[in-house]
């Protein structure tokens, strides 16, 4: 199995730029996040999503947008690229979420990691 | 979800065991512990979760106290490749699932 794959591993984007990193789970997980990791910090929520066609905001989702067309996939994308998310991405998937589904534990892709200049 | 608190680094010498606590005197009653490690520049991983009684994998134990206020993640015998930032995590899963990371505790395994 392949697990959680993030695609592209390293990135430099300039000011102003666009892009999508794309995130791919063949394990059938409904529930998907993306967080961001600073250096030297803990891992902050961006976007999850709860199964295809619902996402909702993490805690810092400004500069953001997802979506969730298929169960396998969640996309996130950065519209304006901006110095404040250089960062490293993290993708992750889980299979439960619902009270009494404690099958929970998350599974992480290897990141991907940006630097807007 | 409660707040965790752990110590920022702890050192342990390769072969001995590592006790890593975590305190979260806010749990309430329907919240897991999970703890999950971090090696260096690579995603977390999942270690083990727990909800009141101890708990063992091939990976590590969990010691979870009577009032659940604390716990302790024991390796048994750690190995250099257990040098990473491991990570305390009090979740109640629920219809808003998510996990929320802190700075978590730096393990180093010296030879």
């Amino acid at each position: 199995n392949a697990g959680v794959t993030q695609t592209p591993k390293f990135r430099i984007l300039k000011i102003g730029q666009s892009m999508t990193l794309q995130c791919a789970q063949d394990m059938n997980h409904n529930y998907m996040y993306w967080y961001r990791q600073d250096p030297g910090m803990g891992l902050k929520l961006i976007y999850y999503s709860v199964g295809a066609g619902i996402t909702d905001k993490g805690e810092v989702p400004n500069g953001y947008n997802v979506s969730r067309s298929t169960t396998e996939d969640f996309p996130l994308r950065l519209e304006l690229a901006a110095p404040s998310q250089t960062s490293v991405y993290f993708c992750a998937s889980s299979a439960g979420g619902g009270v009494g589904l404690m099958n929970t534990e998350a599974f992480f892709g290897q990141g991907t990691r940006l630097t807007v200049v | 979800d409660a707040k965790t608190t752990q110590p920022p680094s702890m050192d342990c010498a390769e072969g001995r065991a590592a006790n890593l606590p975590c305190n979260h005197s806010t749990i309430s009653g329907n919240e897991y512990v999970y703890w999950y490690r971090q090696i260096h520049s690579q995603g977390p991983q999942y270690i083990i979760h727990g909800l009141k009684n101890n708990e063992t994998n091939e990976m590590a134990s969990l010691i979870i106290t009577e009032d659940r206020k604390s716990s302790t993640l024991i390796l048994p015998h750690a190995t250099l490749r257990d040098t990473a930032v491991y990570y305390c995590i009090v979740h109640s899963g629920g219809s808003n699932y998510k996990l929320t990371f802190g700075k978590g505790t730096l393990l180093t395994v010296n030879p």
